[in-house]
Formats: structure tokens, sequence, C-alpha cells
């Protein structure tokens, strides 16, 4: 089964804070990473996402770190907002799949 | 709103009885989604469509069916219902056939009692 492993399960930061959220997987065929954002009562929605040619993808406060030897990936949110509290997904798939595998999420709380 | 159209957004049903639950992709999508969440399990895949025909399966059980139609709507079909199918039940959609830019709708939350 593919897998992707991700931690911390809860995560409190401070407002102003950075919110660090790591996922590992395993299949090497993977080729697209994508991070979800999910709140109460609503569907999972697309935040960024990063392919493994490159290390590094940033879009305002959130940016994606991806170190393919360690097979490893990160999101980090900077200046961390009460509305940024949510659940966060990491998800992996490959060109030749048609499935996002996800990990288990993170549940985020931004305290002011 | 994501474009995604998911009804009903709740249901209530007794063991062993069956539910259809439907779903409108974004306009221009040809592939659809199926996804089941649970606290335990996480974001599960069941199934995926394309065009109306079956692309690929995850673990969806054989109790649960699906379908696309012409007009690209999708209907999950659950069936001999047990408490352990309460969840979350996600649609998506994509232009293609591949993981890239998945939407999700809002979703349907199933209650078995």
């Amino acid at each position: 089964q593919q897998q992707v492993k991700q931690s911390p399960q809860s995560l409190i930061v401070q407002k102003g804070g950075i919110s660090i959220i790591n996922c590992a997987y395993e299949n090497t065929a993977f080729d697209y990473f994508p991070w979800y954002q999910q709140f109460p009562g609503k569907g999972p929605a697309l935040l960024i996402a990063i392919r493994p040619d490159v290390s590094e993808k940033k879009e305002g406060r959130f940016t994606i770190s991806f170190n393919k030897s360690a097979k490893q990936f990160s999101l980090h949110i900077m200046d961390s907002q009460p509305g940024d509290s949510a659940t966060y997904f990491c998800a992996a798939s490959n060109q030749a799949g048609t499935a996002l595998i996800f990990g288990k999420g993170t549940t985020l709380s931004v305290s002011s | 709103d994501s474009g995604v159209t998911q009804t009903p957004k709740h249901l209530i049903t007794a063991t062993g009885q069956r539910v259809t639950l439907r779903c409108s992709p974004r306009s221009g999508d040809l592939s659809v989604y199926w996804y089941q969440q649970s606290l335990d399990q996480g974001l599960q895949f069941l199934i995926q469509y394309y065009n109306g025909e079956e692309r690929a399966k995850g673990n969806i059980l054989e109790r649960f069916s699906a379908q696309q139609f012409p007009d690209l709507h999708s209907e999950l079909n659950l069936s001999s219902l047990e408490l352990g199918d309460s969840a979350l039940y996600f649609c998506a959609s994509s232009q293609g056939q591949g993981a890239y830019g998945y939407t999700f709708g809002s979703g349907t939350r199933l209650t078995v009692v």
C-alpha cells in the first residue's frame, strides 16, 4: 500500500508564528505533491503544490520545501493567523496514477 | 463555491439500507473521483470515472458501486449499510485523467444508525 505519512497530528501556534507540517512518502514514482486545506463542514481545497524538479515553492505566506533524496516535503505557514486554523493534508500522486494518496491530516490551531 | 456540487449534504439512514449520493462536476471537468473521509482512516480513494468510463478503483467495498452518466454527473451507491459506513463522502473533479488540480465538493455526511 502506497503511503504518505504526515506529522504532527495536531499543532498549536501563536499568532505571527511559523507553522510547519511534515510529510514523508515511499513511492519514488510520485511526481506531484499538493497540500490541501480543509475547514469544518467544507471539502478540502488545494492550497499549493510542487513537482520534484524544484526544491521550494512559495505562494504568499505558504511555502513547500521538497527534499527528493529524503523523500520528504513540508508546508511552512509564515506569520500564522487565526484564519489559518484548519486541517491540512499533504498528498502525492504520479503522472501514471489517477488518485491522490493523502496523509492523515494535521489540525492547526492558531491562537490569538 | 468550488463548482463541484454534492447532494444531499446530510443523510441519516438505518443499517441494511441503500443510499445514493450524487455529484455534479465542475463545468468542463471529465473526471470524477469519490473519497471517503473518516476520523481513523483519513481520506480514502474509492473510485474514479473519466468521461463515463471507470478509470481506477481504490479501497471500495463490494457493497459500494458508482457510475458516471452521459451528462458527466456521478452517483455513488452504498448498499447493505453498516454502522462503520458512517463517514463524509467527497466527490472531486478534474479536467483530465490525472490527479492534478482536483477540486472537491463540500461532501455528504452519511450517518448510519
